[in-house]
C-alpha cells in the first residue's frame, strides 16, 4: 500500500506570496492532518480534516488554511508568507480505529523557504 | 510551558553504547506514542503505551510508561548507527483525540 505523498518536497517562495501544498493520504484513510515543523517551535498540530470538514485546528493565524476534497486528498494554503513560515510542512493520515488510539502515517514532508 | 519535556536534547554516542531519553510532564494521559523522525522524512510511529507501569520492547529499543502516566522513557541497547534520528514522544490532544502533541525531541547521533 503506498505511504502518504506530498508535493512539492521542496519550494522557495518570497515574503508577501501565497503557497499551496498538497496530500495525498494512504488509501482508504479520510482524516488528513497538517504539522508544521521548525527548530525552534518543534512539530505543531495546524489543522485537521476529515470527511472534508476541518474537524479541529491549531493555534496559527488565519493565513493558514486548508481543505479536504471527496477522495479525502487534501491541500494547504498559506498566504502573505512571512519570514517565520520557513519550515517543514508535514502531512499525516490516518483511520479512526475506534476506542484505540489514532495512528497517524506521515508523509515526507514539503520543505518551504520563505526569503 | 510545553506539554512534554524530552531530556536530553541531544545526544551523541557511539556504536554498542545504551543510552535512555525521557518525556515528562505533570499532566496524566491516557495514551503516549514514540516516532523516530530521519532527515529528510517524517515521523514512522514506534510504539504506543496505554497503561501505566507498562513496558514494551521492539527489538533493541524497550518503552515505559510511567505508573501515574506522566512520563515515559526509551531505553536503547547496543546502539547502532541506524538509531540515529530525532525521537519525539506524543501523546493525543488536549481537548480532542485527532490531534498530537509532540514533545521536545531529543536527537540522538550514534557513530562508528
Amino acid at each position: 500500500k503506498a505511504g502518504v505523498t506530498q508535493t512539492p518536497r521542496y519550494l522557495i517562495k518570497t515574503r508577501g506570496q501565497q503557497v499551496t501544498l498538497s496530500c495525498s493520504p494512504i488509501s482508504g484513510h479520510r482524516s488528513v492532518s497538517w504539522y508544521q515543523q521548525t527548530p525552534g517551535q518543534g512539530l505543531q498540530f495546524l489543522f485537521e480534516y476529515f470527511s472534508e470538514t476541518q474537524r479541529n485546528k491549531g493555534n496559527f493565524p488565519g493565513r493558514f488554511s486548508g481543505r479536504q476534497f471527496s477522495n479525502s486528498r487534501s491541500e494547504m494554503n498559506v498566504s502573505t508568507l512571512e519570514l517565520g513560515d520557513s519550515a517543514l510542512y508535514l502531512c499525516a493520515s490516518s483511520r479512526p480505529s475506534g476506542g484505540n488510539p489514532y495512528e497517524q502515517y506521515f508523509g515526507p514532508g514539503t520543505r518551504l523557504t520563505v526569503t | 510551558t510545553q506539554l512534554l519535556e524530552q531530556s536530553p536534547q541531544f545526544l551523541s554516542i557511539q556504536e554498542g553504547e545504551n543510552l535512555t531519553v525521557y518525556c515528562n510532564s505533570s499532566s496524566v494521559f491516557s495514551s503516549l506514542q514514540w516516532y523516530r523522525q530521519e532527515p529528510g522524512e517524517g515521523p514512522v510511529l514506534l510504539v504506543t503505551v496505554v497503561t501505566g507501569g507498562e513496558v514494551k520492547k521492539l527489538k533493541r529499543l524497550t518503552f515505559q510508561f510511567g505508573d501515574a502516566r506522566k512520563d515515559s522513557s526509551l531505553h536503547i541497547t547496543a546502539a547502532q548507527p541506524g538509531d540515529t534520528g530525532l525521537y519525539l514522544c506524543a501523546v493525543l490532544g488536549p481537548g480532542t483525540a485527532s490531534k498530537l502533541t509532540f514533545g521536545t525531541g531529543t536527537r540522538l547521533q550514534v557513530t562508528l
